[in-house]
């Protein structure tokens, strides 16, 4: 079957613009969770969506923001683009609440991710 | 609040088994342990889960204690495709589902890089 697609694969963008980043998950997934991973900081939790609500967040400003549809397609927006923007973007999907504590839960498959550089 | 401890970095040589420990004293009851791998410029891939005792698949073994407090990737064997990333993950009990209060922000921690050579 095919796995979780994130699309564009790399972009560069300048200070100031707002960028789109898409995530396709597993079909009959509903949980779709995304990441920031830079050197500095690592893999950083952003936000989980499950069934079209947003169910967990992390620690990032309101700049950054996301929603999922009814196909379970989600997208996250970063708008007002900083420098320390620039990292791997990353998606994973799951059948169950990867937040949650059932068997199941954080056993993610993610995408190849998307890598955003601001200038 | 960092929830997971793992080494750095290791090192071994092909054909060797490497132990992974990971160090979560303050798992809950509930909560399981996942393992994943990560290749540069990569999504990290999913290994193995488990909750108690010893579970095996065909890439790996994951050993729990009975406390729990801790829990040890074993990979047998190695070879220089096993150079990566990998990272433990357990519950989180900081925030959690905004609807029922439950789950995890799911940290990843800053994993261990490990380094196969000949």
């Amino acid at each position: 079957k095919a796995g979780v697609t994130q699309t564009p694969r790399y972009l560069i963008k300048t200070r100031g613009q707002q960028v789109t980043l898409s995530c396709s998950p597993i079909s009959g997934h509903r949980s779709v969770s995304w990441y920031q991973q830079t050197p500095g900081q690592g893999l950083q939790f952003l936000f989980e969506y499950f069934s079209e609500t947003q169910r967990n967040k992390g620690n990032f400003p309101g700049r950054f923001s996301g929603r999922q549809f009814s196909n379970s397609r989600s997208e996250m927006n970063v708008s007002t683009l900083e420098l320390g923007d620039s990292a791997l973007y990353l998606c994973a999907s799951s059948l169950v609440l990867a937040g949650g504590r059932s068997a199941g839960a954080n056993v993610l498959t993610f995408g190849a991710g998307s890598r955003l550089t601001v200038l | 609040l960092a929830k997971t401890t793992q080494p750095i970095s290791m090192d071994s040589y092909e054909g060797q088994e490497v132990n992974i420990t990971c160090s979560h004293n303050n798992i809950a009851t509930n909560d399981y342990i996942t393992w994943y791998q990560q290749f540069p410029s990569q999504g990290p891939r999913f290994i193995i889960q488990g909750y108690k005792t010893k579970v095996t698949n065909e890439v790996a073994s994951l050993f729990i204690p009975a406390d729990r407090k801790s829990s040890t990737l074993s990979l047998p064997r190695v070879s220089l495709s096993d150079t990566a990333v990998y990272y433990c993950l357990v519950g989180d009990m900081d925030g959690g589902d905004l609807l029922t209060g439950g789950g995890n922000k799911l940290t990843f921690g800053t994993g261990t890089q490990l380094k196969v050579e000949l």
